[in-house]
């Protein structure tokens, strides 16, 4: 089955750099990948995701990309500000019916002021 | 705007106990999840559940089963709950293939089993 591994476990960032996570997953039918945002105390919310046919997504601040040879896809956050704080999750399906999305264990962002 | 609740946010339960946790959602949505949280373990998924009736196993499945006689309601279920079982069920639903595959979560149930 699916397996998805993520890192770093824990990152601080000073407020305005840039912060990056990295996912690899090991089944090469995965094709969706997404990204889920949890803050504390709060569920977890889809904030971006990605889709095999495609290399890179933007949306205003974050982007993720992929590399589907590697089998490994990015988060990456520029211009960090205090709500970025929070624990992230990547994800990887293939999309068919009965298949089960696995996430990885989490990074917990911590934007420094 | 979706909907998906849990209808329990804290429970506490003793070693042994039979417990019910249910998950209903208002989107109509096909597929519905049960995970499970720990602290740097991440989301791990317990059973799914595609169509009524239907369920497959996720990675972690012993020691518990589900329920789906409806198609807005998916149940978790322990049938001895043991203290290994204490932590945080979140229940999650999503449109089935061909639609977007964002996943809707619940705020989470909270079990202590003692």
């Amino acid at each position: 089955g699916e397996n998805v591994e993520q890192h770093p476990s824990t990152l601080s960032v000073q407020e305005g750099d840039s912060a990056v996570i990295k996912c690899t997953y090991s089944d090469s039918a995965s094709n969706y990948f997404p990204w889920y945002k949890q803050e504390l105390g709060k569920r977890p919310q889809l904030i971006i995701d990605i889709r095999s046919n495609v290399g890179e997504k933007k949306d205003q601040r974050i982007a993720v990309t992929l590399n589907k040879t590697a089998k490994h896809f990015s988060l990456h956050i520029t211009e960090t500000q205090p709500e970025d704080s929070a624990v992230y999750f990547c994800a990887a399906s293939r999309r068919n019916r009965d298949d089960k999305i696995i996430f990885g264990k989490g990074t917990r962002l911590h934007i420094l002021p | 705007d979706v909907k998906v609740t849990q209808s329990s946010r804290y429970l506490v339960k003793r070693t042994g106990e039979k417990v019910f946790l249910e998950c209903v959602q208002d989107m109509d949505h096909e597929n519905m999840f049960w995970y499970r949280q720990d602290p740097g373990l991440g989301l791990r998924l317990i059973y799914f559940s595609y169509d009524v009736k239907m369920k497959e196993k996720g990675d972690i499945p012993e020691g518990y089963s589900v329920s789906r006689e409806k198609k807005e309601r998916f149940s978790l279920i322990l049938e001895s709950a043991s203290t290994n079982q204490t932590s945080m069920y979140l229940c999650a639903s999503s449109f089935g293939t061909g639609r977007t595959g964002e996943l809707f979560f619940g705020e989470g149930s909270r079990l202590t089993v003692l």
